[in-house]
């Protein structure tokens, strides 16, 4: 069973300050990686979608990368805002129906 | 406006007595899915439908049913609701493997 992996749980930062999110995935076979913000109380927010033939995604100041063989991905985000607060989660579509989540990184970014 | 809307977004019910949570889609996608979310297990995936007439179990099934006899709606049912089955449940759904979601619907059950 794919195991999906986000570290670290928690993050804090000053604003302006470029951060890395890590995603690592146990199972290589995968259609693709898909990068969510979550604000409190708040459903889940598509940022960027990665096929399992891409390397990287890119939307704004949001950047992700797919690296199969290792099992990872990161979300670079440059600049970081106070707005950029909130919960990130990664998502791996493992066959055509199922989809493994990880546990999400809080990250607080301090104006 | 393409969206995913789920109701109730807010419900405290009793053990036992049965609820559905609904769902439905404007976007014309083909897979829907349920998923809970729970502090520190992250999301699991309850039941997922390929098309219409077409449902299949997900990782955590046990308590829940589903139907999907319309393309757009998905609805879910806890039969006889126990305290275990309090979460936030969100609705999914997908055309192309990107994954849309509904705002959640918290359940509590007392």
């Amino acid at each position: 069973k794919q195991e999906v992996t986000q570290i670290p749980a928690a993050l804090s930062v000053p604003e302006g300050e470029n951060l890395v999110l890590n995603c690592s995935f146990t199972d290589s076979a995968i259609y693709n990686l898909q990068w969510f913000r979550q604000d409190p109380g708040k459903g889940l927010t598509s940022l960027l979608l990665i096929q399992s033939s891409q390397r990287e995604q890119t939307s704004g100041r949001l950047n992700a990368s797919l690296d199969k063989s290792s099992g990872r991905s990161t979300l670079y985000i440059a600049a970081s805002q106070p707005g950029d607060s909130a919960t990130y989660l990664c998502a791996v579509q493992a066959n055509f129906n199922k989809f493994y989540f990880g546990s999400g990184t809080k990250l607080n970014v301090k104006p | 406006e393409a969206q995913v809307t789920q109701n109730p977004r807010y419900l405290i019910t009793v053990t036992g007595k049965k609820l559905t949570v609904t769902c439905s889609q404007n976007m014309n996608h083909e897979y829907m899915s349920w998923y809970r979310q729970d502090p520190g297990l992250g999301l699991r995936q309850i039941y997922y439908s390929m098309n219409v007439e077409v449902t299949d179990k997900g990782d955590v099934p046990e308590g829940y049913k589903v139907s999907r006899k319309e393309k757009r709606n998905f609805p879910l049912i806890l039969e006889s609701p126990s305290p275990n089955q309090t979460s936030l449940y969100f609705c999914a759904s997908s055309l192309t493997g990107e994954l849309f979601f509904g705002e959640g619907s918290r359940l509590t059950v007392l």
